[in-house]
């Protein structure tokens, strides 16, 4: 879906590099969340952000953090990245919650950590 | 803890053959259900969803699925499948106000000619 973009799109990186994934949407939504997908694990939550004030841990925040710059910018940093971060990483968005929230996924970027 | 469980990992099937993908959820309260589908190298796109009204609900390409509330049940099904189907799937739940999407861990399909 164009209305959320994910830079990189492919990353290969080294054990203790600090890395950031950006997030871009033009959908005007409020809500931003950040997972990693892994094989077989399905998709699990790091960070969602509700509007640019409120920042939440997901299931798997250890290792990572974000910042919301405005309403269409969500950036996960991963301060001092490891192996076991190889994975691939989605940024969604939604409007608010109830019967409107469907999250939207961005294209996702694939970062490898040697 | 709540979770989603799907209980076919890997379906192989032939062009036109039926499909029926299973996901059962634990949460007691009221759900928002949904279906997800990721296209070989391709983001997750929305299926289908479920939030209230008729338990069968209706989805992109021909897809359906049913919510069974006493078996916390929302199966996905297709009466045949395409080459094109072939895919990762994904369901998924939100507890009632809470936002959270909680995904099982999905079933790949692969269709054959």
């Amino acid at each position: 879906d164009a209305d959320v973009t994910q830079t990189p799109r492919n990353r290969i990186t080294k054990t203790g590099k600090r890395i950031m994934l950006e997030c871009s949407q033009t959908k005007g939504h409020d809500r931003m969340y950040w997972y990693r997908q892994d094989p077989g694990l399905g998709l699990q939550l790091i960070y969602y952000s509700f509007d640019v004030k409120d920042i939440n841990k997901g299931e798997i925040s250890d290792g990572y953090s974000v910042s919301r710059q405005a309403q269409a910018k969500f950036s996960l940093s991963l301060e001092s990245a490891i192996p076991n971060q190889t994975a691939l990483y989605f940024c969604a968005t939604s409007t608010s919650g109830g019967a409107l929230n469907t999250q939207y996924f961005g294209p996702g970027t694939r970062l490898t950590v040697l | 803890a709540q979770s989603v469980s799907q209980h076919n990992h890997h379906v192989i099937l032939s062009e036109a053959a039926s499909l029926e993908l299973g996901c059962n959820y634990s949460y007691g309260g009221t759900v928002n259900l949904f279906w997800y589908v990721q296209y070989p190298g391709q983001h997750l796109q929305l299926l289908l969803k479920y939030f209230s009204g008729d338990p069968l609900v209706k989805g992109i390409k021909g897809f359906e699925a049913e919510f069974i509330k006493s078996k916390f049940s929302f199966n996905l099904r297709k009466p045949s499948v395409q080459w094109s189907d072939t895919a990762e799937y994904f369901c998924a739940v939100t507890p009632y106000n809470t936002d959270k999407l909680i995904f099982g861990t999905g079933t790949r399909l692969q269709v054959f000619p």
